[in-house]
């Protein structure tokens, strides 16, 4: 069975960094591309960027692009996504998701969701 | 970056009814388009891939219909686990881009 398990929710101040995970298995994590969604309270879904864990090649929305890191490692078969000065904005429920396709195209299994908070 | 356009934000459905859904792109996409259910405090889940191929364990009172710019999703029979918010998302071009959702809501 494919899963993707997520780190817990996060509580953080303005200006400080943070980084969350997302764990598959199941699958071949490192030869699957994992993305990453953003949905601010009461919004819809935002594409963020995709990494391949088999050679961390990672592309962003540009919306997205210099504002957080998308990393991976496969040595334990799971993704992230930091940021090193979180905002107020920031403010969402980040999801982890499977891409298929041959070109990087939909999202077939996504992972339960972390809720990040900023606030002062 | 390609818009996504979904309507009604709201449709108002009695069960046992049809909805149909619409999702309209800026430009056209050919038949690259996906469509999700999300259900509150739940991550969303795969429907429809292709504009038309439902995704495995999907049940086929969900099917998917259009090309280029003009795409539907058609429920054919609302059961009390369709009222969800629905989502269609492009792949045609990058970035990737998300509708912003139409909710079905029990009439």
């Amino acid at each position: 069975e494919v899963q993707l398990v997520q780190s817990g929710a996060e509580v953080k101040k303005p200006g400080e960094s943070l980084k969350i995970s997302c764990k598959g298995s199941g699958f071949s994590f490192s030869g699957s591309w994992i993305a990453w969604v953003r949905q601010m309270p009461g919004k819809g879904l935002e594409w963020m960027g995709i990494i391949y864990p088999g050679d961390s090649d990672t592309r962003y929305s540009p919306s997205f692009e210099g504002q957080v890191t998308i990393s991976a490692d496969k040595s334990i078969s799971t993704a992230y996504l930091q940021w090193s000065s979180l905002k107020a904005s920031d403010t969402a429920m980040y999801y982890c998701a499977r891409v298929k396709g041959l070109t990087m195209d939909w999202l077939d299994s996504w992972g339960q969701g972390a809720l990040v908070t900023v606030s002062s | 970056e390609i818009v996504m356009t979904q309507s009604p934000a709201t449709l108002s459905v009695s069960p046992g009814e049809r909805a149909t859904l619409s999702c309209r792109a800026s430009q056209s996409v050919s038949s690259t388009l996906a469509w999700y259910q999300q259900k509150p405090g739940q991550a969303p889940r795969l429907l429809i891939y292709g504009a038309l191929t439902r995704a495995t364990g999907i049940p086929a009172r969900f099917s998917g219909s259009g090309s280029g710019t003009e795409f539907t999703l058609t429920i054919s029979s609302l059961q009390s686990e369709d009222f969800a918010v629905y989502y269609c998302q492009q792949y045609n071009n990058w970035p990737r881009t998300f509708g912003q959702g139409t909710k079905v809501e029990i009439k």
